[in-house]
């Protein structure tokens, strides 16, 4: 079974830092680009990143750019998404999602259940 | 950036009665458009991709049509597990991915 499992969520004050990862499983991970995409509390579902196979070609969202780092670890199966500087309107919901190939393009066809980060003094 | 419109904000509808969802995309993305349905307290699900074609599990009473700015979310014979909010999301080659604010289907 495909599975993606977000972690590291936390209550954290604004001008914090925080990690979150994406453990995978039940997939050949390197051969997918991964996303992450973020839910505000009772809101709508924010794009903020794609990477590609390699993690050579990342596409950043511009509301988290400069602020948001995005890796992933092929050999161990993890994606990362490092937060700096979190504001308090970058409480969400994270989740992480599989970009699968719908010929001819491309769409989110796993997700994992999120991870709750809250910014808050 | 290409932005995402959709409507009605909110669909009340009987079961077994028919329910269409609207987006609207800021510029030509062709076909490469997908739906995406969330249930509360679940991570969406991807429901249609290409604009209209069913992802795996999604029933056949879901149809999507639509090319280019204007595309449809049609849920026939709607059942009680169909209420959810569906959500657009444009998937050229040219980011940001945007989604788009989401439809919430209600069953009266």
């Amino acid at each position: 079974d495909v599975q993606l499992e977000e972690s590291g969520g936390a209550l954290v004050q604004p001008g914090g830092s925080l990690r979150l990862s994406c453990a995978v499983s039940g997939f050949i991970f390197e051969t997918y680009d991964m996303n992450w995409v973020r839910q505000a509390p009772g809101k709508g579902l924010e794009w903020i990143s794609y990477i590609s196979k390699s993690g050579n070609t990342v596409y950043t969202a511009d509301s988290v750019k400069g602020r948001f780092t995005f890796s992933r670890d092929n050999a161990k199966n993890f994606l990362f998404l490092q937060m700096t500087s979190l504001r308090v309107d970058d409480t969400a919901i994270y989740f992480c999602a599989r970009e699968a190939y719908f010929r001819p393009g491309t769409y989110y066809d796993s997700w994992g259940r999120g991870t709750l980060v809250i910014v808050s003094s | 950036d290409i932005l995402l419109t959709q409507s009605p904000a909110t669909l009340s509808v009987s079961p077994g009665e028919r329910a269409n969802l609207s987006c609207r995309a800021s510029q030509n993305i062709g076909n490469f458009l997908g739906w995406y349905q969330q249930k509360p307290g679940q991570a969406p699900r991807l429901l249609m991709y290409s604009g209209s074609m069913r992802a795996t599990g999604t029933p056949a009473r879901f149809s999507g049509s639509g090319t280019g700015t204007v595309f449809t979310l049609t849920i026939n014979s709607l059942e009680p597990e169909d209420s959810a909010v569906y959500y657009c999301q444009q998937r050229t080659n040219w980011p940001p991915f945007t989604f788009g604010p989401g439809t919430k289907v209600e069953i009266k």
